[in-house]
Parts: C-alpha cells; structure tokens; sequence
C-alpha cells in the first residue's frame, strides 16, 4: 500500500482482557517497529522486526505483550490480560532498511487502545 | 529516564511569526536528530532532520539549528502559519541502535 495501515483505528476493550492490533507496512519495507504513545508524551519503542525476527524486543513492558511478523509483511501487537495503564496510541513504523541513525520512518495513524 | 528533553510544552504564536523549539541531550553518542510533526489522530510525520556534522540545516520555512558542545539542537519556523499547528516532537537515535529517543512534545498553535 501507500502508507502504513494500522488496523483497528480505535479499540475498546475490558480490563483483562486480550486485544490484538494489526500494522500493515508499506510493500518492500523489512524494518517494522512498534511504539507506544501515552497522552502528552513522546512515542517509545518498544519492538523492532527485520523481517520475520524480532531482532530487538527490549522496549515490551513485561510478557504480557508479545508481537509477531510471521511472513516478513504484516505485523500483530498482541496484548494479553489487559489493564488500564496499557491504554495509549499503539503506533507502527516502517522503513526499507533498518533505521539506524539514517534512515527515516513511515509512521501509521496508529490504533487508540482504551482499557475500560 | 528521558534521553531528550523538549521544551515548552506548549506554544502560541502569531500568524507570520518564528516559532522555536529547544531541545537537549546527554548521550553524545547520538548521531541523528530528526524532528517530526503530529496532527491529531495521525501518526508523527518527518519534518526535517539533522546529523551532528553540521550546525545549521534549512528546508523551506524549517531550519533546525544544533550545538554539539551544548548538546543542544532547536527547530524555527519562519512565518508560522495556521496549517503549522501540530505537536512538534525531537528525536534522536545513534548508529546501530534500533530505534529513537523521542522528546515529550511541543503542542504549536499558530493564531491567524
């Protein structure tokens, strides 16, 4: 496609319960990176795939989170047990190479999660 | 621990004026600064972007200015516009590593 597709755009869901949210990188990209956005605050990492692998998870919070890029294309951040404090932008990123120090990121919209 | 601080938080500025922006860091290590502008409800977009080899880079009404020995670096918008009303978000990243340190926001209102 022509830009990064996060899908859903908005998602809200129960206090324990499990939610996945799909990135669709622009065609060709092989770096993909997660971030989370909390309101008034910048975007932090939190995974990074070249191709299938997850070559650097770091930045998950804990093991409740756990992503996946099975075919080197779309991505899913999946999100078990859910609480409050992991409502944010979950935003997506992608790039042709990885982004180190030069190349740029294709951000998506992003999916608002809200923890209820 | 905020690798990147911003400041302000918030701006207001005239139509036709400069905006600035400030932004500090520790890890001298950074060796990319790219600054990125969010519209609500879309993800951050790149501006305009600066390696530490050079003290000044200009784009149109974007200039972002860097002080290596300050470990500092701003970005100025000449004749701000209503259209530039935005969170405005510095970053920066070093060779090899695997994502950017991004600052906590500037949200710029421009007033026509």
């Amino acid at each position: 496609g022509a830009g990064v597709s996060q899908t859903p755009s908005n998602k809200v869901t129960e206090k324990g319960k499990y939610v996945e949210l799909r990135c669709d990188p622009i065609s060709g990209h092989t770096a993909l990176y997660w971030y989370r956005q909390s309101l008034g605050q910048g975007p932090e990492f939190l995974i990074y795939f070249q191709g299938t692998g997850a070559a650097d998870d770091s930045g998950l919070p804990n093991d409740r989170f756990f992503a996946v890029r099975p075919e080197g294309s779309v991505s899913t951040l999946k999100i078990q047990r859910t609480e409050r404090g992991d409502s944010a932008m979950y935003l997506c990123a992608s790039s042709l190479a990885p982004a180190t120090g030069g190349n740029s990121y294709t951000f998506g919209s992003g999916t608002r999660l809200t923890v209820v | 621990q905020q690798q990147v601080k911003q400041s302000p938080q918030s701006l207001i500025v005239q139509k036709g004026g400069i905006s600035i922006i400030n932004c500090a860091y520790e890890n001298t290590a950074f060796d990319y600064f790219p600054w990125y502008q969010q519209f609500p409800g879309k993800g951050p977009a790149l501006l305009i972007a600066i390696r530490p080899d050079v003290s000044e880079k200009k784009e149109g009404r974007f200039t972002i200015s860097f002080n290596k020995s300050a470990k500092q670096f701003s970005l100025h918008i000449m004749d701000s516009q209503p259209g530039d009303s935005a969170t405005y978000f510095c970053a920066a990243s070093l060779t090899g590593a695997n994502n950017l340190f991004f600052g906590t926001g500037t949200r710029l209102t421009v007033i026509p």
